[in-house]
């Protein structure tokens, strides 16, 4: 599976759209990139996985780069409830799920 | 429906005691997974199972054992447990899709300490 990077930190105003950017330039054909959050000390929550199109949920929208060596996660009218770690995952199917550090996210009023 | 059930939810260990972490799911799901996660840390895979009766190592398999006897049972054993086993333990499963493992669903954790 293709390792990836996020920054360690990041901060955002509520009520503006928060984006997260994700490397993973070593990422396979087959790998699809998979976005968890995490709140306090709670169990990670799904947000959104995408393969090679743009995908948009309730949540969030993915955007994956044409040559798939990058990703932004955008959140897209961040509430103060949106503060917590979020991790971008790139998986090939049949593999072990595996989280990264993430990027602590602060949504600051 | 439950989900995602860990129990016990809290535990303290002499070193060198022995444990079971059970978890269980009621939503049908296929594969089945068992984090630890230390202060300050992102989640560490230690071992998971895609079906009844397979596990396989994760990142962190050292000192654990799992078993996977029911579909919707994964248990998570320490023989020996030891101070650096101190974590938050928590197990998650999912269903599979066309492209690979589906939503993960969590469970609440389980706080363990070592002593």
């Amino acid at each position: 599976d293709a390792k990836t990077t996020q920054p360690t930190s990041m901060d955002c105003a509520e009520g503006r759209a928060a984006n997260l950017p994700c490397n993973h330039s070593t990422i396979s054909g087959n790998e699809y990139v998979y976005w968890y959050r995490q709140i306090h000390s709670q169990g990670p929550q799904y947000i959104i996985h995408g393969l090679k199109n743009n995908e948009t949920n309730e949540m969030a929208s993915l955007i994956i780069t044409e040559d798939r060596k990058s990703s932004t996660l955008i959140l897209p009218h961040a509430t103060l409830r949106d503060t917590a770690v979020y991790y971008c995952i790139s998986l090939l199917w049949g593999n072990d799920m595996r989280f990264g550090a993430g990027t602590r996210l602060t949504v600051k009023p | 429906n439950a989900g995602v059930t860990q129990t016990p939810k809290f535990r303290v260990l002499k070193t060198g005691q022995s444990m079971t972490l059970l978890c269980a799911q009621d939503m049908n799901h296929e594969y089945m997974y068992w984090y630890r996660q230390d202060p300050g840390m992102g989640l560490r895979l230690i071992h998971y199972s895609v079906g009844e009766g397979t596990t396989a190592k994760g990142e962190v398999p050292d000192g654990y054992n799992v078993s996977r006897l029911k579909k919707q049972n994964f248990l998570l054993g320490l023989e020996s447990a030891a101070p650096s086993q101190t974590s938050v333990y928590f197990c998650a499963s999912s269903t599979i899709l066309a492209g690979g493992p589906g939503e993960l669903f969590f469970g609440e954790g389980s706080r363990l300490t070592v002593l």
